[in-house]
């Protein structure tokens, strides 16, 4: 249980493109999901909390016009990079929280595989 | 505000041994969640083990368990019998009792690389 997936696994991309990554929640629904963002050897970053059915809440110094966030349904959450450029380049990994899970435990977050996003 | 501390900077431990991996943290709230995570070099992030803050007992996960001292605040992850697959980064990170619910963020420490040699 809790399987969260991630698709692409790695993406290559001209700068300028955008690029749509997509977080799903395979034996559960959640309707809450973080983006992350990690470089190389570091920790990670909390972009933003995505919220089913309504606007995704960004972390202080995020662009959320760069970074689109929709989570339209409980077991998916979409990232897209608009107008990509080679300093968006980074690790890129979901997490979500199963909905009927609450307190202790229950607010583990489950991490999707991530995705390496290389702009060129 | 919330802060992890994980100041080792690589950790090295020879097959079946066991080991420590430091964790220290910093809240000012009364309820809160510690969590270890794993991280192998493909990148994805493997919960290993949750231990809450009211919970008496440390929790324990097979060969994992978390050595909680609440006074020194401190959440150490202690692996037992060391397997050549446990080589990773490892994060320890903390639900803060002010995010409980829908927007319950998780504050990350810098993570902690563990060789084991054969």
């Amino acid at each position: 249980g809790a399987v969260v997936s991630q698709h692409p696994s790695r993406v290559i991309c001209k700068s300028g493109t955008s690029v749509k990554i997509e977080c799903r929640s395979l034996d559960f629904q959640a309707t809450t999901m973080f983006w992350y963002r990690q470089f190389p050897k570091q920790s990670l970053m909390l972009m933003a909390t995505s919220n089913e059915g309504s606007k995704a809440t960004y972390e202080q110094g995020v662009e959320k016009d760069k970074f689109l966030i929709n989570h339209a349904s409980l077991t998916l959450s979409t990232l897209t990079v608009t107008s990509a450029h080679p300093e968006d380049s980074s690790f890129y990994i979901c997490s979500a929280r199963d909905i009927l899970k609450r307190g202790g435990s229950g607010e583990t977050q489950y991490f999707g595989p991530g995705t390496r996003l290389l702009v060129l | 505000a919330q802060k992890i501390t994980q100041t080792q900077p690589g950790m090295f431990v020879q097959e079946k041994e066991a080991v420590t991996l430091d964790c220290t943290y910093d809240t000012s709230d009364q309820s809160y969640g510690l969590f270890w995570y794993k991280q192998p070099s493909s990148g994805e992030m493997i919960f290993l083990i949750y231990q809450g803050s009211y919970d008496e007992q440390n929790a324990t996960e097979g060969r994992y368990s978390l050595n909680f001292q609440k006074a020194r605040k401190s959440a150490n992850l202690v692996i037992s019998a060391s397997q050549l697959g446990d080589s990773a980064m490892y994060f320890c990170a903390m639900r803060g009792g002010l995010n409980t619910g829908a927007n319950s963020k998780l504050t990350f420490g810098k993570g902690i690389t563990l060789s084991v040699r054969p």
